[in-house]
């Protein structure tokens, strides 16, 4: 199976601060990773998918990247409704896995 | 719209089997496929297996082989997600995701999309 490793698995931060989470793969994925976010109480939703294409609706400030085998998540300008439990998942080969979480709470 | 929306919570004991649905609308359903994500109470999200809601090929995480079992009735667009032989651990909120057909990067490695539409979740207590 393919490890997703998260990093990091919280962090705070304030309203207008640059955030980055780090997803690494344990082999090559080529560009199948997908973002999700998750609020308390509600299904996960998707922001980035195919590792740097923005889901329609979802805002610009969300940006997704990769290198080699790792995957980073950008927020440029973080509001108040980010604060939520990022996920990546590899889409690359069955079966299909996630990392562990990134919380981003407010500082 | 597309919507997916699943079926009310469960209060299961041990040993028991379950069976959750997820009906979609707003969309051609048989066109995708319907995979399965649970999440334990406070954890992260795990993949449990996918339907072809097509032709009904099935594929699951080496976890739950021989014990869930997925279908669907596309004549009422619905998918089905039966758990046999629950245990306590079993206790989580189950989500339905529907994701668009595998395709070709440009590498010519077949992969599978992503995730874009999720159902609100079924939680399931598994309790004596």
């Amino acid at each position: 199976d393919i490890q997703m490793t998260q990093s990091p698995s919280s962090l705070s931060a304030s309203v207008g601060d640059r955030v980055t989470i780090t997803c690494r793969a344990s082999q090559t994925i080529n560009n199948f990773l997908n973002w999700y976010q998750q609020k308390p109480g509600s299904a996960p939703k998707l922001l980035i998918y195919a590792a740097s294409s923005l889901q329609s609706g979802v805002p610009s400030r969300f940006s997704g990247s990769r290198f080699g085998t790792d995957f980073t998540l950008t927020i440029s300008s973080l509001q108040p409704e980010d604060f939520a439990t990022y996920y990546c998942q590899q889409s690359y080969s069955m079966p299909l896995t996630f990392g562990g979480g990134t919380k981003v709470e407010i500082k | 719209q597309v919507l997916l929306v699943q079926s009310g919570a469960e209060v299961k004991k041990p040993g028991a089997s379950v069976r959750l649905s997820c009906k979609g609308s707003g969309y051609s359903f048989s066109a995708y496929y319907m995979h399965w994500v649970r999440q334990a109470p406070g954890q992260g999200l795990q993949w449990m297996g996918c339907i072809n809601l097509n032709n009904g090929d099935t594929n699951f995480a080496q976890k739950f082989q021989g014990r869930v079992t997925l279908t669907r009735d596309t004549s009422i667009n619905s998918a089905y997600m039966e758990l046999s032989r629950l245990r306590p651990d079993d206790t989580a909120k189950y989500y339905c995701a529907r994701v668009p057909p595998q395709y070709y990067d440009n590498s010519g490695h077949l992969g599978t999309r992503w995730m874009d539409a999720w159902g609100q979740g079924t939680l399931l207590i598994v309790s004596s």
